[in-house]
């Protein structure tokens, strides 16, 4: 089954506004990462939190990292059309090896012109 | 550095049948992992290649195999098809390094009819 949970599974915005993304995992973790995927096609890898920080940015993009509450988000501000995408949140649970990475069920992001 | 590549991209298999799915890595990777997506169970880690030895495995049955060669290019292998098979396939590499970034292919899409 899947560790992690991602809210909302969808969401609409205008070209221009900021996204946020949310997701939950129930094990403790050495990283978590995020990852967006094009209409089926492989993954890009965005950005890696590792669980002693708590925040980080990436050009337009924030995360944010609570290992209280198990849970991370990812904010990508000034959207453009091509963040388009389904975004998904990635952990490597702690003894389960680096490259076991448990995905969320992804977030699927529209941005409207 | 070229990217992951993965062959065949799109595949059509019926029930029963066989099927080998091939992944290069990046030059210079050494760890290879697959995973299985579909709409219903999302992304699910099949198991992870490391210098020719499988070092860590999922929860498939074991119609699901794989192997690495010297070169680091790595296969799976689904024996028995079945309907639920039908998924996209994406293979990662990660390098020496122990850096936990996962760089992913494009996928190969099978289609079990």
């Amino acid at each position: 089954s899947q560790q992690g949970e991602e809210d909302p599974q969808a969401l609409s915005i205008q070209e221009g506004e900021n996204a946020t993304m949310n997701c939950s995992y129930k094990t403790s973790i050495n990283n978590l990462q995020w990852y967006r995927q094009n209409s089926g096609r492989g993954l890009v890898h965005l950005i890696l939190i590792r669980s002693n920080e708590r925040e980080k940015h990436s050009g337009r993009l924030r995360v944010t990292l609570d290992t209280s509450k198990k849970s991370s988000s990812l904010l990508i501000t000034a959207s453009r059309a091509a963040d388009t995408a389904s975004y998904f949140c990635a952990t490597d649970g702690i003894g389960q090896g680096a490259q076991k990475l448990v995905f969320g069920q992804g977030t699927r992001l529209t941005i409207n012109p | 550095k070229a990217g992951v590549t993965q062959t065949p991209r799109y595949l059509i298999k019926t029930r029963g049948q066989q099927v080998t799915l091939s992944c290069s890595p990046i030059s210079g990777h050494r760890s290879v992992s697959w995973y299985q997506q579909t709409p219903g169970q999302g992304l699910q880690f099949l198991f992870e290649y490391f210098s020719e030895t499988q070092r860590n495995k999922g929860n498939f049955p074991g119609r699901f195999s794989g192997r690495q060669f010297s070169n680091s290019r790595s296969e799976m292998n689904v024996s028995t098809l079945e309907l639920g098979d039908s998924a996209l396939y994406l293979c990662a590499s990660t390098s020496i390094s122990g850096q936990e970034t996962q760089y992913f292919g494009p996928g190969t899409r099978l289609l079990v009819l």
